[in-house]
Parts: C-alpha cells; structure tokens; sequence
C-alpha cells in the first residue's frame, strides 16, 4: 500500500503562475519531509524539506506548508518558470533508526512560456 | 550526480537471462539504496544497506538480490529477469545521522 498519496499526477501552469502539488500520509512516526525534483534523464535531487515543528519552509520560490494534524503537506511553486517542468515527488521518513524514504507517485510539472 | 555513478545506463536482456546493475559513490556515504522507478508507481526500496556487513529488504525485494562488495560499491541482480522488471532503477547514497539522499542517474533496463 502507498505510504504516501500524490496529487495531481501530472499539472500545466503559465509562466508566472503557481503550481501547488499535494501529498498525505498515514504514519504518525514520520517525521521528515522532502521533496525531490527530477529532471528527463537524471537522478532525483532533494529540492526542500520540512520538519514537523514548523508549520512551512520557504527557500527562494519554493514553499512547503505542512499540517501535522491533518497529516499532509504541499509544495507551492511561486512564479513558475518553465526551467521548473519537471517530475516531483514528495517523501517521508522517520529521522532516526531505519530512516528509508517513503515516496509519493510524482507529479509531473509543465510550465507553458 | 557524478559523485553516484551507475552502469551500465541502459540494458536490453531476455527472460531469464543474470542482469547484475552496479554503482558506485565517491562520496563517503554509508548508507546505499536500489530503488526502481515506474509511471505512476514513483519509486519503490529494493533493498537498502547500511553498512559493508548490513543488508536489508526493502518494499520489493522479490526477484532481486543484492551484493555490497566495499563501502563504496553495491550491486543489484536479477537472478532470472521477467518483463514485469523492465524499469528505471536507481542507487542512492546517505551520510549517516543525515536524511539526505543523492541519487545517482539510473539505469534503464528493458526485459523481452
């Protein structure tokens, strides 16, 4: 069973727009959440990460808000720019002890110029 | 990431045919992960290892075996490949105490 929910599978935004993917999970021990950014033909790389402490991180456009009771998390895209089309996924994990990442279905993002 | 290289990056095979997938990392990490990529699955833990002497199963373990031959290299095989294992399949690598993981660029593996 999926750990972690993924919507939408796949998202259009404008240039200038912003693209907002959302993700849910069921286990109450996780508590580290990144998202990784995916390229055509590469690897995944982390892009942000929040912990639950917070309630959202901010580094330059990208946004993650995080609701710990209701067990989900989103990513917004501010000003998207079509060098962030892409494949997104969400993660989560315990921080400590056997700390495996648990993914999310991906999204793929299109910016249209 | 040059620091997480993987070969071969593409691979065509047979069913039934030994697939050995390898990587290596120059990072020091170590942690190593096998993961496979399919549409609309996302990615999927194979096995995870974190140390020389620690191997471990991972979500779908089933059809794969693993080898960790050093810090630096671990190694993912198919003993007999199916077409249900035609996939993207990548290694990663973690510092321990730390959540990160750096991925390497994936190998593309098609079983007729």
């Amino acid at each position: 069973q999926q750990q972690v929910k993924q919507s939408p599978q796949s998202l259009i935004v404008q240039k200038g727009g912003i693209s907002i993917i959302n993700c849910a999970y069921e286990n109450t021990a996780f508590d580290y959440f990144p998202w990784y950014q995916q390229f055509p033909g590469k690897g995944p790389a982390l892009l942000i990460a929040i912990r639950p402490d917070v309630s959202e991180k901010k580094e330059g456009r990208f946004t993650i808000s995080f609701n710990k009771s209701a067990k989900q998390f989103s990513l917004h895209i501010m000003d998207s720019q079509p060098g962030d089309s892409a494949t997104y996924f969400c993660a989560a994990s315990k921080q400590t002890g056997a700390n495996n990442l648990f993914f999310g279905t991906g999204t793929r993002l299109t910016v249209i110029p | 990431d040059a620091d997480v290289t993987q070969t071969p990056r593409n691979r065509i095979t047979k069913t039934g045919k030994r697939i050995m997938l390898e990587c290596s990392q120059t990072k020091g990490h170590d942690r190593m992960y096998w993961y496979r990529q399919d549409p609309g699955l996302g990615l999927r833990l194979i096995y995870y290892s974190f140390d020389v002497k620690d191997i471990n199963k991972g979500e779908i373990s089933d059809g794969y075996s693993v080898s960790r031959q050093a810090q630096a290299k671990f190694s993912l095989s198919l003993e007999s490949a199916i077409p249900n294992q035609t996939a993207l399949y990548f290694c990663a690598t973690s510092d321990f105490g730390t959540n990160e993981q750096f991925f390497g660029p994936g190998t593309r593996l098609t079983v007729l």
